[in-house]
């Protein structure tokens, strides 16, 4: 157990619909990685948080945010899901200059 | 800007034969550097971490990595592959400034009886 937990594990829903993962990094960590793993694209990074605020972002589509509230959890938003958004996110936490951490993952499926 | 190479997106081993697997990380400055292993279904764990200092690391599972600063490589070794070792591969890469950490395309490890 990494002491990263995601919510849900499994999640099908229909293009053009909205919704949320949820990701709880370990106690303590500060940092919160967003990627998205697909057969044809690998391990793609989203985007980071640092204690709230964002860090760094990656290949994120604008249909697709992220934020990190005050209790470190992080969320991030997929709208107007098209069926190439079928994918494992991956959450992953960090401290500062540490290895990553990373959860279960949330499986997609966009039909 | 900071990236990672890892030759080889599939590497087919005997058991029992040495494991090598290969990543290059492109930097001026030598950044904190990982090995993720990833099994089917599952999360990405860490095999080992590269800070400063001991150039070869060792990580779990029997995998060892050697840094070489004038390479700019961190390459992954086992000396005896087992069947268990079959997964995919992630080096990563983050560096000091950004605290951004970049992974490479990955390699998918089989081994073969």
């Amino acid at each position: 157990d990494s002491g990263v937990t995601q919510t849900p594990k499994h999640l099908i829903t229909a293009t053009g619909q909205r919704v949320t993962l949820r990701c709880s990094p370990r106690s303590g960590d500060l940092s919160v990685y967003w990627y998205q793993q697909s057969l044809d694209q690998g391990l793609q990074f989203l985007i980071q948080y640092y204690n709230g605020e964002e860090r760094a972002k990656g290949n994120i589509l604008e249909r697709f945010s992220a934020q990190q509230f005050p209790d470190l959890h992080s969320e991030l938003n997929l709208s107007s899901l098209e069926l190439g958004d079928s994918a494992l996110y991956f959450c992953a936490s960090s401290a500062q200059g540490a290895e990553a951490f990373f959860g279960q993952g949330t499986r997609l499926t966009v039909v | 800007a900071q990236s990672v190479t890892q030759l080889g997106s599939h590497v087919s081993v005997s058991e029992g034969a040495l494991v090598l697997l290969r990543c290059n990380y492109s930097s001026s400055v030598p950044p904190y550097l990982f090995w993720y292993v990833q099994y089917p279904n599952q999360g990405l764990q860490l095999l080992l971490k590269y800070t400063t200092g001991a150039t070869l690391v060792k990580g779990i599972n029997g995998f060892e990595a050697e840094f070489k600063k004038s390479e700019t490589s961190v390459h992954l070794t086992k000396p005896s592959a087992h069947m268990s070792d079959a997964a995919e591969y992630f080096c990563a890469a983050r560096s000091y400034n950004t605290d951004k950490l970049i992974f490479g395309t990955g390699t998918r490890l089989q081994v073969f009886p």
